[in-house]
């Protein structure tokens, strides 16, 4: 299994501005994935993390409003960025070992964009 | 959209008694896993099935996987107040080489004392 650190767990933030949401997995992963989850609602894809290569973006998500880096790996970050009211939501990550096929996840980032 | 949808969307029972929850998917898929989310914090991993697999039992959880109706159901005996969550299926695709997990729409279940 894998341990999944997240943080910030809980941000407001003012529109117009961007957050970076770290996730650090305890052990060396194949995979990591960012999610968005809004009030209610359940869980939408929005990238596969590549380790030292540009990420790949699901339908409806772009780049520039969501940056996402992947230096090793063990370690994420998510941007998002030029908030709006819209972005409010939790923002997962999750990692897949090697060899495995269980999905471990963080605890979540609330994010409120006021 | 890939999405699986889940039935019923909310479920409320009391204490003692089986809830069972229904997740239809689109696609051929390598496995099913269901999990488990309480008051919209991480998921927690229950039970996963193989796409060969037709029944999985792990404590009170029941898995069930129908693949020639792409339909998978989840059954929770002796259920407890703690269970209240809502509950997800996920489904593992890999497309041109790449894995990724879609998940359903989800179950909220709460179970009264």
């Amino acid at each position: 299994s894998a341990v999944i650190s997240q943080k910030p767990s809980r941000d407001i933030c003012q529109r117009g501005t961007s957050l970076t949401i770290q996730c650090q997995v305890d052990s060396q992963v194949t995979m990591m994935f960012w999610y968005r989850q809004q009030p209610g609602q359940s869980l939408t894809l929005i990238a596969t993390a590549n380790q030292g290569s540009e990420a790949t973006y699901e339908s409806g998500f772009v780049i520039d409003k969501f940056p996402i880096s992947r230096p090793n790996l063990t370690f994420s970050t998510l941007t998002v960025s030029n908030m709006s009211p819209e972005d409010s939501s939790i923002y997962l990550c999750s990692a897949r070992g090697q060899g495995g096929t269980e999905a471990f996840f963080g605890q979540g980032t609330r994010l409120t964009v006021v | 959209s890939q999405q699986g949808e889940e039935d019923p969307q909310a479920l409320s029972i009391q204490e003692g008694e089986n809830a069972t929850m229904n997740c239809s998917y689109k696609t051929s898929i390598n496995n099913l896993q269901w999990y488990r989310q309480n008051s919209g914090r991480g998921l927690v991993h229950l039970i996963l099935i193989r796409s060969n697999e037709r029944e999985k039992h792990s404590g009170r959880l029941r898995v069930t996987l129908d693949t020639s109706k792409k339909s998978s159901s989840l059954l929770i005996t002796a259920s407890r107040a703690a269970d209240t969550a809502s509950y997800f299926c996920a489904t593992d695709l890999t497309t041109s080489g790449t894995y990724k997990y879609i998940f359903g729409t989800g179950t909220r279940l709460k179970v009264l004392a």
